[in-house]
């Protein structure tokens, strides 16, 4: 069964660094997200993606984040000046719709 | 804007034992409701979902739930759990038209044998 992707699965970083996180979608998906989870709180949503535009974002998903389709199948969550509150496990999810959601097994970062 | 309560956060149950948790959500609008389950080391998989029509909808494993509008309420079920069943479970919702899932807090069952 096709499942989402997602590298690295632990990300250690210093605070001000930028980070990637990737993640390879299911082959014929077309909606796209992230999610993040603090330690010990609950999943927030990020940002959904589709037709190579972001379709909506929370308050979380300031100017500090920005998601792109750089090769038309990998879809990444770039992190531009890392603070010690980014450190959460990052979950990607795609979907064919814009209602059923698959998510990925996360990237764990964690900013020193 | 939406919020999602799971008032039990931590169940233990002997295997064979009957499961219910609770589920309700705070929206004005129409919602697509979702419980997704998360195996110890694993991501997060779709257990059921209802979107409209029958209220009581099934799912994966022989879990199912019930959606009560007038109670904003939707819980999960299992007439008889598994040591297999261990894990935490996520009730979410979307407004209808939107993206975001919103997530509850979760809920940790843990099956003893």
């Amino acid at each position: 069964e096709p499942e989402v992707t997602q590298t690295p699965s632990h990300q250690v970083t210093q605070m001000g660094q930028e980070v990637i996180l990737r993640c390879v979608p299911i082959s014929n998906h077309l909606y796209f997200y992230w999610y993040r989870q603090i330690l010990g709180q609950k999943v927030e949503f990020l940002v959904s993606f589709y037709n190579n535009e972001i379709s909506e974002k929370s308050e979380i998903f300031d100017d500090q984040f920005s998601v792109e389709r750089p090769d038309g199948s990998n879809f990444t969550l770039k992190i531009r000046s890392t603070k010690l509150e980014d450190s959460a496990m990052y979950f990607c999810a795609t979907g064919t719709s814009g209602e059923e959601q698959f998510f990925g097994p996360g990237t764990r970062l964690t900013v020193l | 804007a939406q919020s999602v309560s799971q008032h039990n956060h931590h169940v233990i149950l002997s295997e064979a034992a009957s499961l219910e948790l609770g589920c309700n959500y705070s929206y004005g609008g129409t919602v697509n409701l979702f419980w997704y389950v998360q195996y110890p080391g694993q991501h997060l998989q779709l257990l059921l979902k209802y979107f409209s029509g029958d209220p009581l909808v099934k799912g994966i494993k022989g879990f199912e739930a019930e959606f009560i509008k007038s109670k904003f309420s939707f819980n999960l079920r299992k007439p008889s759990v598994q040591w297999s069943d261990t894990a935490e479970y996520f009730c979410a919702v979307i407004p209808t038209g939107r993206r975001a899932l919103t997530f509850g807090s979760g809920t940790r069952l843990q099956v003893q044998p």
